[in-house]
């Protein structure tokens, strides 16, 4: 099945900076998304995102589905932006979400 | 627009005992997941409901149930619990319809086995 890389693990980052999650994929997609966990395991739609660029405020994502992988950044970081990032994709050959194991972010005032 | 609601939000319950977790879809979806969460394993798919009919069942046993009523509201059933069920229970609704369209998730039910 569909192998789903996330890096870093870990990030710490101070208030106002960049930064990039990187997801990488085995096999072709029909279901890319970016979800972030709260501290009170909510999981937040970011994007949904099989192939293309999108952005909505602070936050954009990048799909290279020829190349197999997705690029998240968060500019301007703020310390609500601290938790964890997940990555999770579906192909065609499957009903479920495949899980990346996240990245985990931690922004520091 | 309503988001997916899961309740309980929050469960303890005893082992040998069984649990029904319920799951109320975004009006106009009509598929229904579930996963679990724990810290060793990750987000693990349980299974999946279109039209009342389970799609698809992932790797858990027999003692996950689930079921869909006809207005898409699904409940999850865990029978005889485990000290290893305690997770978080988590359920995505999505509308099957098109391309452009991804997965939806309400808060949680956060189950303890005591």
């Amino acid at each position: 099945g569909i192998q789903v890389e996330q890096s870093p693990p870990d990030l710490i980052l101070q208030e106002g900076a960049n930064s990039t999650l990187r997801c990488n994929f085995s096999d072709s997609v029909n279901n890319l998304q970016w979800f972030h966990q709260n501290p009170w395991g909510q999981l937040i739609n970011l994007f949904y995102i099989p192939s293309g660029t999108k952005q909505n405020g602070r936050l954009s994502a990048t799909t290279v589905a020829t190349e197999r992988y997705s690029l998240l950044y968060i500019s301007s970081s703020q310390t609500t932006d601290s938790g964890v990032y997940f990555c999770a994709v579906k192909s065609d050959s499957n009903y479920q979400l495949i899980w990346g194991a996240g990245t985990k972010l931690i922004i520091k005032p | 627009k309503a988001g997916v609601t899961q309740t309980p939000r929050y469960l303890i319950k005893t082992r040998g005992q069984q649990v029904t977790l319920s799951c109320s879809p975004i009006s106009g979806h009509r598929s229904v997941s579930w996963y679990q969460q724990t810290p060793g394993q990750g987000l693990q798919f349980l299974f999946e409901y279109f039209s009342e009919t389970q799609r698809n069942k992932g790797n858990f046993p027999g003692r996950f149930s689930g079921r869909q009523f006809s207005n898409s509201r699904s409940e999850m059933n865990v029978s005889t619990l485990e000290l290893g069920d305690s997770a978080l229970y988590l359920c995505a609704s999505r509308w099957i319809g098109g391309a452009g369209y991804g997965y939806t998730f309400g808060s949680g039910t956060r189950l303890t086995v005591v």
